[in-house]
């Protein structure tokens, strides 16, 4: 339903590094801005990365965002227990004129 | 620091109106440079955004267009608050709802606490 498709899940080791796919089209990721959003069950989702790949202050290095073409990607570098969460992209939509969030991804550390 | 404080009732009759509000504190509901969103979450649907206000020398607004035909979204400028009116609910919206503040360009950087809604046939 979402037009904006992330792989379910993804897992990794402490200390390893995850990457986390959103892949939309060029009336969404294709021109405007994605940002990425962290949330653990039973909260609010919080703002990890906004225009593609700016951090918010208080967020650490280790979270990265990046754009090309209709695709953008989240990584995770040093991976701690702290980080299993639901991760989601979203951005707004031109032709939907609305926005529109990815379909989630959850980050397990083995 | 910016804050959102949500309120409204956690179950509604279907055929009825959801109605929910969103307390702005440290910032303003009429910034020129923000904008004001309510998004929902269910097990089925994942994250949903359902629209917006905005002002920019005047109001608009932005719905999706799943619910577009259903939804107000409206400013209170005497309370620095929004709402949001959902007509004719089923099963279907029930939902953790959310306000949130934030352009997509910018990311939505604030969000309040959420409410579950719970419609009742």
């Amino acid at each position: 339903q979402s037009v904006l498709t992330q792989p379910p899940s993804v897992s990794a080791a402490p200390g390893q590094k995850v990457t986390i796919s959103c892949s939309g089209s060029s009336s969404n990721i294709g021109n405007k801005e994605v940002s990425w959003y962290q949330q653990v069950p039973g909260t609010a989702p919080k703002l990890l990365v906004y225009d593609n790949d700016k951090r918010p202050s208080g967020i650490p290095g280790r979270f990265s965002g990046s754009k090309s073409g209709t695709s953008a990607t989240l990584g995770i570098t040093g991976l701690q227990t702290g980080d299993e969460a639901d991760y989601y992209c979203g951005t707004w939509d031109t032709s939907l004129s609305a926005g529109v969030f990815g379909t989630g991804t959850k980050v397990t550390v083995l | 620091q910016v804050q959102l404080q949500q309120s409204g009732p956690g179950l509604v009759k279907a055929s009825q109106t959801l109605s929910l509000t969103c307390a702005i504190s440290g910032d303003s509901v009429s910034s020129n440079s923000g904008a004001w969103n309510w998004i929902r979450q269910s097990p089925s649907r994942g994250l949903e955004w359902l629209g917006r206000t905005y002002y920019r020398s005047k109001w608009y607004n932005d719905y999706a267009v799943s619910v577009k035909s259903r939804i107000t979204v409206n400013p209170d400028t005497s309370k620095n608050q929004l709402s949001l009116q959902l007509n004719s609910v089923t099963p279907e919206d029930t939902a953790v709802y959310y306000c949130a503040g934030g352009l997509w360009r910018d990311g939505m950087g604030v969000w309040g606490q959420g409410t579950t809604v719970t419609v009742s046939s």
